[in-house]
Formats: structure tokens, C-alpha cells, sequence
């Protein structure tokens, strides 16, 4: 089956640093990745998806890296505020399917 | 706001009971996407409609079952209900399948006693 996992489970950072929130993948074939945010008491929310004839994608404030090379994907957060805090998932894509990771939680120190 | 509504917000019911969850997908999206998350996991996926057609099956019990509606809306039917069966069932709507993102709904909070 497919494995998609986060290198950390929990994450705290300092209000306006730069967090990163890492994620493999095992899946040389897929072909698209999304990041998801999860606040408690709600659903996923998506932040930013990246297809994989790409490295590199930037929103706003986040930035999400692609290399295929070592099926590594990150989410970098700039200038983290408090209501970053939240349950961060990364999910794959391959044909129809999407698989997800088991989240890595940030917390963000004021 | 994601757009898909999920309805009821709660449902607490006994063992060996049945329930049925419903969804609402975004105006537009033709898939329907329906996961579970227990506590401490992942979302792990159930089943996929799109445009009211049975599309793509994963790790869902033969006590669960669902369909989707020519309205597009989606129905999660869950039958003798075990207390492992308590978890969040979130459903998600599409586009259509592949590379579309999914948006997700908040979930109903199954709790069986």
C-alpha cells in the first residue's frame, strides 16, 4: 500500500519565525501532492498542492518544495502567527487515489 | 468555508445500531470522497462517488455502504455499529478525480456506546 509519513510528529516555533514541516512519500508514481491544514474541531483545509513536473510553489506566506529525487515534500510557513497552530497533513496523489499522512502538529509560542 | 456541509455535527448511538451520514458537495464538484479518521490516524479512505457511480473503493467495512444522488449529495451508511466504528467521517468534494485538490467538510463525530 502506499506510506506517506511525517519525519516529526509535533513542531513548536516562535511567533514570526519560519517554520517547515516535513514529508516522504513512497510513491515514485505520483504525480501530485497536496498540504493540508487541520484545525481542532474542523476539517482539512487545504493550503497548497504542487503537481510533480514541479520543485517549487509559493502562496501566500507558504512555500511547498517537491524533490522527487529522495520523494521528500516540505511546507514552509513564513513569519508563523498563532493561528498557524494547527494539525499540518501531507497528502499524495496517484490516478484516482489520495493518501494522507498522520499530520505533524505545530504549535506556535507567542 | 470549504462548501461541503456534513450533517449531523454529533451522533452518539449504542452497538449494533445503524446510522446514515450525509453530505453536501461544493455547487459544481461532480466526485464525492468519503474518510475516516480515528483518533491518533490518518485519514483513511472509504469510498469515492463521482456523478452518482461508484468510482474507487478502499478499506471499507461490508457493514458501511454509501451512494451518491442524482442531486449530487452523498449518504454514508454505517450498520451494526461496534465501538471501533467511533472516529470522525469526514467527506470531501471534487472537480472531478486526480489532480484537484479535495475539499473537505467538518466532519460528523460518531460516537458509539
Amino acid at each position: 500500500g502506499e506510506s506517506v509519513g511525517l519525519h516529526l510528529p509535533t513542531l513548536s516555533v516562535q511567533e514570526g519565525d519560519n517554520s517547515i514541516i516535513n514529508c516522504a512519500y513512497s510513491n515514485s508514481a505520483s504525480d501530485y501532492f497536496i498540504w493540508y491544514k487541520q484545525e481542532s474541531g474542523k476539517g482539512p483545509q487545504f493550503i497548497i498542492d504542487i503537481r510533480s513536473n514541479m520543485d517549487k510553489r509559493q502562496g501566500q506566506r507558504v512555500t511547498v518544495l517537491l524533490n522527487k529525487t529522495v520523494k521528500h515534500l516540505s511546507l514552509q510557513i513564513a513569519a508563523t502567527q498563532p493561528g498557524d497552530s494547527a494539525v499540518y497533513f501531507c497528502a499524495e496523489n496517484t490516478g484516482n487515489q489520495f493518501y494522507f499522512g498522520t499530520g505533524t502538529s505545530l504549535t506556535v509560542i507567542p | 468555508d470549504s462548501g461541503v456541509t456534513q450533517t449531523p455535527k454529533h451522533l452518539i448511538t449504542a452497538t449494533g445500531q445503524r446510522v446514515t451520514l450525509r453530505c453536501s458537495p461544493r455547487s459544481g464538484d461532480l466526485s464525492v470522497y468519503w474518510y475516516q479518521q480515528s483518533l491518533d490516524q490518518g485519514l483513511q479512505f472509504l469510498i469515492q462517488y463521482y456523478n452518482g457511480e461508484e468510482r474507487a473503493k478502499g478499506n471499507i467495512l461490508e457493514r458501511f455502504s454509501a451512494q451518491q444522488f442524482p442531486d449530487l449529495h452523498s449518504e454514508l451508511n454505517l450498520s451494526s455499529l461496534e465501538l471501533g466504528d467511533s472516529a470522525l467521517y469526514f467527506c470531501a468534494s471534487s472537480v472531478s478525480w486526480g489532480e484537484r485538490p479535495l475539499h473537505f467538510g467538518n466532519g460528523t463525530r460518531l460516537t458509539v456506546t
